[in-house]
């Protein structure tokens, strides 16, 4: 049973360039959360994507802008990166129509974003 | 505004003892989740256990427990015979659940936990 997939592992961008991360749910999830995690910080939640839509979105600007496919893959794009966007970006995917029972996240490992 | 507060920045346990992990949150809601997540070096975040409020009966997987207490907001966790492998960060997080939806996940800075031999 394959777990959350992210890639790149690592990614090195300059200030200004524009990003794309991906990530591949578990099998069986159908929702997809992005978090930004600062070094020496919990992660910040951007946003969640369900049926193909933005479903909640966290306190992050308009620069940060998703999507999520058919098969529930999801991407994270950044435009106009700036030095603090430089992080690890996490995704999470859970199941929405498995109800209370199944309420809780799988991680998987991240991309190490740095801009220089 | 949810939040969770981690009050230990960094613990310590010699192996096969007991350590408990702080935890404190603030919120107004009264159908939520709360969740410990460990964080090793390899970066994923690993579910460690869940307590959904509404259950008054607290958690426990294996070594890890928790101690919830409602009313004061406070969700500890307790890990018992301490192993090397526990060495890791550890996030306390919180989730609403929105009408049968679970809501995003609302992390404290995390505790870093040192084993040692």
């Amino acid at each position: 049973d394959a777990g959350v997939t992210q890639s790149p592992t690592h990614l090195i961008k300059t200030r200004g360039q524009q990003v794309t991360l991906r990530c591949s749910p578990k099998s069986g999830h159908d929702t997809v959360s992005w978090y930004q995690q600062a070094l020496g910080q919990g992660p910040q939640f951007i946003f969640q994507y369900y049926e193909e839509e933005e479903r909640q979105r966290g306190n992050f600007p308009d620069r940060f802008s998703g999507h999520q496919f058919p098969n529930y893959s999801s991407e994270l794009n950044v435009n106009a990166l700036l030095l603090g966007d430089s992080a690890l970006y996490l995704c999470a995917s859970s199941f929405t129509q498995g109800g209370r029972g199944n309420y809780g996240y799988t991680f998987g490992s991240g991309t190490r974003l740095t801009v220089v | 505004a949810q939040t969770v507060t981690q009050s230990q920045p960094e613990m310590s346990v010699q192996e096969a003892e007991t350590v408990t992990l702080s935890c404190t949150y603030d919120t107004s809601e009264s159908d939520y989740y709360l969740f410990w997540y460990k964080q090793p070096p390899s970066r994923q975040m690993i579910l460690v256990i869940r307590q959904e409020a509404y259950k008054q009966q607290n958690a426990t997987e294996n070594r890890f427990s928790v101690n919830f207490q409602k009313a004061a907001k406070s969700f500890s966790l307790k890990i018992s015979d301490s192993q090397l492998g526990d060495a890791a960060m550890y996030f306390c997080a919180y989730a609403m659940n929105y009408g049968g939806s679970q809501g995003n996940l609302i992390f404290g800075k995390g505790t870093k936990l040192s084993v040692k031999p």
